[in-house]
């Protein structure tokens, strides 16, 4: 099994709807990130959390809220969304500490029409 | 703030050579890391190397090493014995050492070619 898994893996939905993106790992780390990746941008930061009660904005936050339910998951939110949205979305986790790198999911590609 | 460069957007090699990707940073940190991750077809994040500002010697992951010039701020990745498995999407990455800032910030990436 994934250590960080993502649901769903594809999306397809319409402008205007809500969305949640879920994220859970079983590799204990406290600290996760939610990236948006768009073609030719690489991938850029929505939000971050170091532990159940910390949650900070990211460069490209406006538009997205998320919510850190457990230490083991982070979900990501679309409160309405818009087409600008389409893209490839991926959750991170690491270990507290000097030189811990990041591990990612496979991450939800999510389209919105 | 910081931001990374990779100012190739495509490279390509024959299999069994050696490729240079590279990539530049900016910053007025003294202490960072950086990292070199892959991302085939398959979309998964994949860590190659990594490597700590403050350590002079250049990592090395069997066929996968790094060229790192702090002075210069660049950071390049190196592939010997090229793979056709090596096909993949490179980003270059950097983090802050400053505790509670352990963010990655990305560059646009390198599209890699593998000619068999």
């Amino acid at each position: 099994d994934a250590d960080v898994t993502q649901t769903p893996r594809n999306r397809i939905t319409k402008t205007g709807k809500r969305i949640m993106l879920e994220c859970s790992q079983t590799k204990g780390h406290d600290r996760m990130y939610w990236y948006r990746q768009d073609p030719g941008l690489g991938l850029r930061l929505i939000y971050y959390s170091f532990d159940v009660k910390d949650i900070n904005k990211g460069e490209i936050s406006d538009g997205y809220s998320v919510s850190r339910q457990a230490q083991a998951k982070f979900s990501l939110s679309l409160e309405s969304a818009i087409p600008n949205q389409t893209a490839l979305y991926f959750c991170a986790t690491s270990a507290t500490g000097r030189n811990q790198p990041q591990h990612f999911g496979d991450g939800t590609r999510l389209s919105i029409l | 703030a910081q931001t990374v460069t990779q100012s190739q957007p495509e490279m390509s090699v024959q299999e069994a050579e050696t490729v240079t990707l590279s990539c530049t940073y900016d910053t007025s940190e003294s202490d960072y890391y950086l990292f070199w991750y892959k991302q085939p077809p398959s979309r998964q994040m994949i860590l190659v190397i990594r490597q700590e500002a403050y350590k002079q010697q250049n990592a090395t992951e069997n066929r996968f090493s790094v060229n790192f010039q702090k002075a210069a701020k660049s950071f390049s990745l190196k592939i010997s014995d090229s793979q056709l498995g090596d096909a993949a999407m490179y980003f270059c990455a950097y983090r802050s050492a400053v505790f509670g800032n352990e963010k990655l910030t990305f560059g646009t990436g390198t599209r890699l070619t593998i000619i068999p």
